[in-house]
């Protein structure tokens, strides 16, 4: 089975200063990873993902992570926050020929002014 | 498109009554899933969906039931609703090729409060 460790709850960040949200996975096999975003009562929405190849994955919303197979994480980052950024972060995982997906419990990022 | 549709936005149940969470989505996905969305616990699937007639259970699929009679429903059925039930509920589709799922659309959610 795969799990999904995200090691903060919450990350307030003030405005237009870096951001690092941390994901870690467990699995056995090989994986999909994915990173999604829930603003203020509204439903998830992909942010980006990691299928194959290059380990840098850029997304919308000048988001970016990197998949480090040996460090089994996909730490999703943003050079520069916006108030906009406000919402909370959940890592997901996929393993290889299974259909279930299992998200991390969430970071929950507060932009500061 | 209209993407993933859920039914109601919001309801409230008593202890033991039953009802059903309606799911659509139009972009002929063929995997469907449930998921309930509790306050530090992240997204924890329910039940699921290969494809129609095909169903499977997921982690926390105790008090639910789903049935896939079409590719476009997928509805979640509380048989005797309880208050641990109370919980904003998901539902989810994506395009799959064999083995492989794809990134999954996510509906706005149905919040549920049981008492």
């Amino acid at each position: 089975a795969q799990s999904v460790t995200q090691l903060d709850s919450q990350v307030p960040v003030f405005e237009e200063a870096p951001v690092e949200l941390r994901c870690n996975y467990s699995s056995s096999v090989s994986v999909y990873l994915f990173w999604y975003v829930q603003y203020p009562n509204q439903g998830l929405q992909l942010l980006l993902k990691y299928l194959s190849g290059s380990t840098l994955v850029k997304g919308i919303n000048g988001f970016e992570a990197e998949f480090n197979k040996s460090q089994t994480s996909f730490h999703l980052r943003k050079p520069s926050v916006h108030i906009s950024d406000t919402a909370e972060y959940f890592c997901a995982v996929i393993r290889f020929g299974n259909e279930k997906l299992t998200f991390g419990t969430g970071t929950r990022l507060t932009i500061i002014p | 498109n209209a993407g993933v549709t859920q039914t109601p936005k919001f309801q409230v149940l008593k202890t033991g009554q039953s009802m059903t969470l309606q799911c659509a989505q139009d972009m002929n996905h063929e995997y469907m899933s449930w998921y309930r969305q509790d306050p530090g616990m992240g997204l924890r699937l329910i039940h699921y969906s290969v494809g129609a007639g095909i169903t499977d259970q997921g982690e926390v699929p105790n008090g639910y039931n789903v049935s896939r009679s079409t590719t476009e429903d997928f509805p979640l059925r509380l048989l005797s609703a309880a208050p641990s039930q109370t919980s904003v509920y998901f539902c989810a589709s994506s395009y799959s090729a064999g083995t492989v799922t794809y990134e999954q659309y996510f509906g706005p959610g149905t919040r549920l409060t049981v008492t």
